[in-house]
This record gives C-alpha cells, structure tokens and sequence, in this order.
C-alpha cells in the first residue's frame, strides 16, 4: 500500500509556481522521499528525491519538512509540458522495501 | 539520466497467444528490474521484480505462470504473457536499477501496449 497522501489534482496557470504537497506522517527514518512524474502514455519520469535537506536540480526544488512528515515539490515556472500525474513515494532499504510502490498521485493541469 | 528501451512499443494480439516485451538498459548496468501493469485512468502496480540471474519475485495475486520474467543479463529482462486474454489488455512498463549504488535512480521504459483481441 501507497504510504502517502496526495491531493487528486490540481491546477496552475502558465509561468506561475507551483507546490504539490505530500504527507507521509508514517516515514521512517530510512525512507527517502521520491518524487516521479507521468506524462500521458509515458512511462514515468524521475523529478527529484531527497532525505532530511531540502534539494534543488534543474527540475524542481523538493521541500522537506522538518520532522519529515510532509514533503512539497515545487515547480518554479510551470510550462504547458508539466501538465502529468505527479507520484511522491517513499522508498526504503533492503529486500522489498527498495521498491518503488506507487500511489494515485496528483493530476496537474497547467492552463495557458 | 540513464536510458531504459522498451520493444516492442505496442503490440496487438489474439486471444490464447503469447507475446514477449524486451526491457533494456542502455548505459548502465541493470541489477534489479521491475515490472509494472497499468490500466487506463489507474496509477502503476507492481508485478514483479527480478535479480539478474535469479528467479522473479512477484507479487500477490499476479500468477508466475502466466507471467515468465526472464533477467538474463545485467541489460536485458523479458516479460513474457502467456496465453493471452483481453482482460491482460494493459500498459506494461519496465524499470531498472542499480542495486549497488546507494539510494540510486530507479529509471522507467516507455512503456508497451499490449492490446488482446
């Protein structure tokens, strides 16, 4: 089972930031938290992934909350082609609990 | 990032025969792979996942002998659906990692279509 709650969509305007938030209140401290994307008919894309700092690529920035228990990836300027399925995942150590285990994820619409 | 090819891209069927997908990894070497079915409007759900060399393990309630995953080398994992039916008409996505690179990118294919008539 997903381990994480995600809202069902969301919507942006063109050039706006944009936070997609995550709760993961159950993380251990092993998890990493993954974020991966899905454009339409695609397979998955990796964005970002992080531990306890906050983490910046040339993709997003991933927020982490202090106590890990949330997690917010933030697209700085949102282009038409961010319109995906956003995933945050966490994933562990070891055996199984290196598998990446998908939730419902967050539908982003980018509107012009 | 790293490259996972998938072949073929779509592929359609008749009912009661078997179709093999190729999974590859193109620049690195691939210790695990993982297999993924996904029905429209639905998110990813792992099948299996395979150690190069060794046998699959797959999750519950996906059938081992209708599903022969085959993880020969470090670059090269086969799905294999064996007599086929259109309730197996799905969206199989391959992915790959490096198992013995600490927390290291897990890459996705493209994806395959598999259509059963």
């Amino acid at each position: 089972d997903a381990k994480t709650t995600q809202p069902n969509s969301m919507e942006s305007n063109e050039e706006e930031p944009v936070h997609l938030p995550c709760n993961h209140s159950t993380i251990s401290g092993t998890d990493y938290i993954h974020w991966y994307r899905q454009l339409p008919s695609q397979g998955p894309e990796y964005v970002i992934h992080g531990l306890t700092s906050n983490v910046n690529n040339r993709m997003a920035s991933l927020a982490i909350a202090e106590d890990r228990k949330s997690s917010t990836l933030i697209l700085h300027r949102a282009t038409l082609r961010d319109a995906a399925v956003y995933y945050c995942i966490l994933r562990g150590y070891g055996g199984s609990q290196g598998n990446l285990i998908f939730g419902k994820g967050t539908k982003l619409s980018v509107k012009p | 990032g790293a490259v996972v090819s998938q072949h073929p891209s779509w592929v359609i069927c008749k009912s009661g025969t078997s179709v093999k997908i190729e999974c590859r990894s193109l620049d690195f070497q691939a210790t695990t792979m993982f297999w993924y079915r996904q029905f429209p409007k639905q998110s990813l759900m792992l099948m299996a996942t395979s150690n190069e060399g060794s046998k699959a393990t797959y999750e519950q309630g996906v059938e081992k002998d209708k599903f022969l995953i085959n993880h020969a080398s470090l670059t090269l994992s086969t799905l294999t659906v064996t007599s086929a039916h259109p309730e197996d008409s799905s969206f199989y996505i391959c992915s790959a990692r490096d198992t013995r690179v600490p927390a290291g990118e897990q890459f996705f294919g493209p994806g395959t279509r598999l259509t059963v008539l």
